[in-house]
């Protein structure tokens, strides 16, 4: 059964960087069949996407964030990663990793419990 | 961007009723080289992240119980909920995925009991 489990800090402060992992277990990130993902959900709110990457390295990212956002893959330890640089209280959220569906369609059948990253001083 | 809308924000169903929730996309998704429409749904329930229950607008997502169905084509989509159970109680989001600049989400709709 694949698995999906972020990790990183619960808090950074204003004007930093966010940095999260996503451990993938069950699966390879490696399959060519599959795409990785990154959603997150402020409290309260709705989901926002904010990025995919593929084994590869090719990455596609929602151009809202995209000056901000870098998503990158390791395949030796089945991980990707995401970063948000020059955060602010509006990053607060519980960030998602994901995978996309196969056929490279941009589904999204599995996620992982959700980190909650806070952006206070 | 392609805009996603959901109605109603919220409803109330009896245990045993249908509960239906209707989302609307700012430009069609309806992929006519393929005739596939690239919508899906998602349910949230308390504390957990979303789950799939359809795709291509009305393709049950395997172990989904078969109260849930999906319809609809081009701009206009519903998810029908035939007889409410009460772990059906979520927050019901819909997910185009036509494009990818960016992949968007409607606000979601919460179903509760009544």
């Amino acid at each position: 059964q694949l698995q999906l489990q972020e990790s990183g800090p619960g808090l950074v402060k204003p004007s930093e960087t966010l940095s999260l992992s996503c451990i993938v277990s069950g699966g390879s990130i490696s399959s060519s069949n599959y795409y990785w993902g990154w959603i997150r959900q402020p409290p309260g709110k709705g989901l926002e996407w904010i990025g995919t990457i593929y084994y590869s390295g090719s990455t596609y990212y929602n151009p809202s964030l995209k000056s901000r956002v870098t998503i990158s893959v390791d395949t030796s330890k089945n991980q990707f990663s995401l970063k948000l640089s020059s955060v602010t209280a509006a990053d607060t959220a519980v960030y998602y990793c994901a995978r996309h569906s196969s056929g490279g369609y941009y589904i999204i059948d599995y996620w992982g419990q959700g980190s909650l990253v806070t952006v206070s001083s | 961007d392609i805009v996603m809308t959901q109605s109603p924000d919220s409803l109330a169903v009896s245990l045993g009723e249908r509960a239906t929730i209707n989302c609307k996309s700012s430009q069609s998704v309806l992929y006519n080289s393929n005739n596939k429409n690239y919508l899906a749904w998602y349910q949230q329930k308390p504390g957990q992240p979303p789950k799939l229950l359809i795709y291509w607008a009305s393709t049950r997502e395997s172990g989904v119980p078969d109260r849930f169905s999906g319809s609809g084509s081009g701009t206009d989509f519903t998810l029908t909920i035939s007889s409410l159970q009460a772990e059906d109680v979520a927050v019901y989001y819909c997910q185009q995925y036509y494009s990818t600049s960016p992949l968007t989400f409607g606000p979601g709709t919460r179903v509760e009991i009544k």
